[in-house]
């Protein structure tokens, strides 16, 4: 079954970049994956997929400066010029062989 | 617009049952997979179970299965949870999700319905 390794936290000023990493374990390098959001006291919310190939396709409503990208086993996802709304838990997304769903731990990103 | 309203929630205590309900509309409910997804205090979003757009197929953690049954009414564009011998580490904020046509991840969600179990 795959796992996906997030760390648990980043920060970055207002207006910079960041970049997120979400690490598929091995033998699961191929899988697609997805990113997800989550502001303080709200639900999730859908970002984009990210593929093994790099391509990436954002969900309805996504800013310009959310973009993703890949690298081998590692999927990205980078936000630019960072905002106060960008601060956020960040959730990487995959599944099983069984069709069931496969959760990163997160990473609680502070935008300082 | 896409739209997923849970209900159903509340205190519970051990050993008890909960159902939850999740009133989709804004797309054509049949046609899509649907997911639980729950989320402890304070933790992370964990998979809970999956059913197929027709219902044919369903799936579940391995911490739920025996315990809880998913299932849909697409007459009533409707997905539930029934959720039995309820523990206090089920305690968490449940979302239903919808899973991307043609893809097995997350597209839309739902706000969530709090379920806490205690005596």
């Amino acid at each position: 079954q795959p796992v996906l390794t997030q760390s648990s936290s980043a920060s970055a000023s207002l207006g910079s970049s960041v970049k997120l990493t979400c690490t598929l374990s091995s033998g699961h390098s191929s899988y697609i994956i997805a990113w997800h959001q989550q502001q303080p006291g709200k639900a999730p919310r859908y970002l984009m997929r990210v593929e093994g190939s790099g391509s990436y396709n954002k969900g309805s409503g996504v800013p310009g400066r959310f973009s993703g990208s890949s690298s081998g086993a590692d999927r990205y996802l980078t936000i630019s010029n960072l905002q106060s709304e960008d601060e956020a838990d960040y959730y990487c997304e995959t599944w099983d062989s069984n069709t069931r769903g496969v959760f990163g731990g997160g990473t609680k990103l502070t935008v300082l | 617009e896409v739209q997923l309203v849970e209900s159903g929630g509340g205190l519970v205590q051990p050993g008890g049952s909960l159902r939850l309900s999740c009133a989709a509309s804004g797309f054509t409910f049949s046609n899509y997979a649907m997911n639980w997804v729950r989320q402890a205090p304070g933790k992370g979003l964990e998979y809970v179970s999956g059913v197929r757009y027709d219902g044919g197929g369903t799936y579940y953690a391995i911490s739920v299965k025996g315990r809880f049954t998913i299932s849909r009414d697409n007459s009533k564009n409707t997905l539930y949870l029934q959720m039995g011998n309820l523990r206090a580490e089920d305690m968490a904020v449940y979302y239903c999700a919808r899973v991307a046509a043609g893809g097995t991840w997350v597209d839309y969600w739902g706000q969530g319905t709090l379920v806490t179990v205690s005596s």
